[in-house]
């Protein structure tokens, strides 16, 4: 167990459908980020946040959203759901805002739209 | 357009040999590399980083070496065990810049025989 927690661990939507995905950082980091990894993908960075404010932005959708809330728990919420936003989507924390180094990976949400 | 580039998907190695996987990047902006493993339902892990002002940093049976004039890194591990069969990723970082998030490669699956 990491200490990142991501609910849940599958999730099978209907194209067009929205669903939410859920992280709970490692107790004491502040800081959260999303990745996306879709088959023969790298994992892609969409975005992160850093004791609830956004911090930077990658490769995410404008259909794609997220926040951080006052607990530090982060949710990636996923709208009108197409065939290739099936993926599996990666929760990582860190200690401080900028580091790297520090990142700690959650087991992942594996998404399936049909 | 990949910055990070792993060009074997898979490599084979036999168990107490040296396995060695390369990474390459074209950002310049670059100047923190990691690898992380990954086993199959888990998330990353980290594993070792090197900071562009060394040219090797080394953690027990892992070594990472840098070359920067190439834009070039390789993971050596020395010597392979069962265990370290996995997906390998590489990820860089920008760091000096301010950026956040890491670019990783497409990763290298590593299969120990025995």
């Amino acid at each position: 167990d990491s200490g990142v927690t991501q609910t849940p661990k599958h999730l099978i939507t209907a194209t067009g459908q929205r669903v939410t995905l859920r992280c709970s950082p490692r107790s004491g980091d502040l800081s959260v980020y999303w990745y996306q990894q879709s088959l023969d993908q790298g994992l892609q960075f969409l975005i992160q946040y850093y004791n609830g404010e956004e911090r930077a932005k990658g490769n995410i959708l404008e259909r794609f959203s997220a926040q951080q809330f006052p607990d530090l728990h982060s949710e990636l919420n996923l709208s009108s759901l197409e065939l290739g936003d099936s993926a599996l989507y990666f929760c990582a924390s860190s200690v401080a805002g900028s580091d790297s180094y520090g990142y700690t990976f959650g087991s992942g949400t594996r998404l399936t739209v049909v | 357009d990949q910055q990070v580039k792993q060009n074997s998907p898979s490599l084979s190695v036999q168990e107490g040999r040296i396995s060695i996987l390369n990474c390459d990047y074209t950002n310049s902006m670059f100047d923190y590399f990691l690898w992380y493993k990954k086993y199959p339902a888990e998330g990353p892990t980290f594993l070792i980083s090197i900071s562009s002002i060394k040219d090797k940093n080394e953690d027990g049976r892992f070594t990472v070496f840098l070359n920067k004039s190439a834009k070039h890194l390789s993971l050596h591990i020395v010597p392979s065990q069962p265990g370290d069969s996995a997906v390998y990723f590489c990820a860089a970082s920008a760091r000096g810049g301010g950026a956040d998030g890491l670019t990783f490669g497409k990763g290298t699956h590593l299969i120990i025989q025995p």
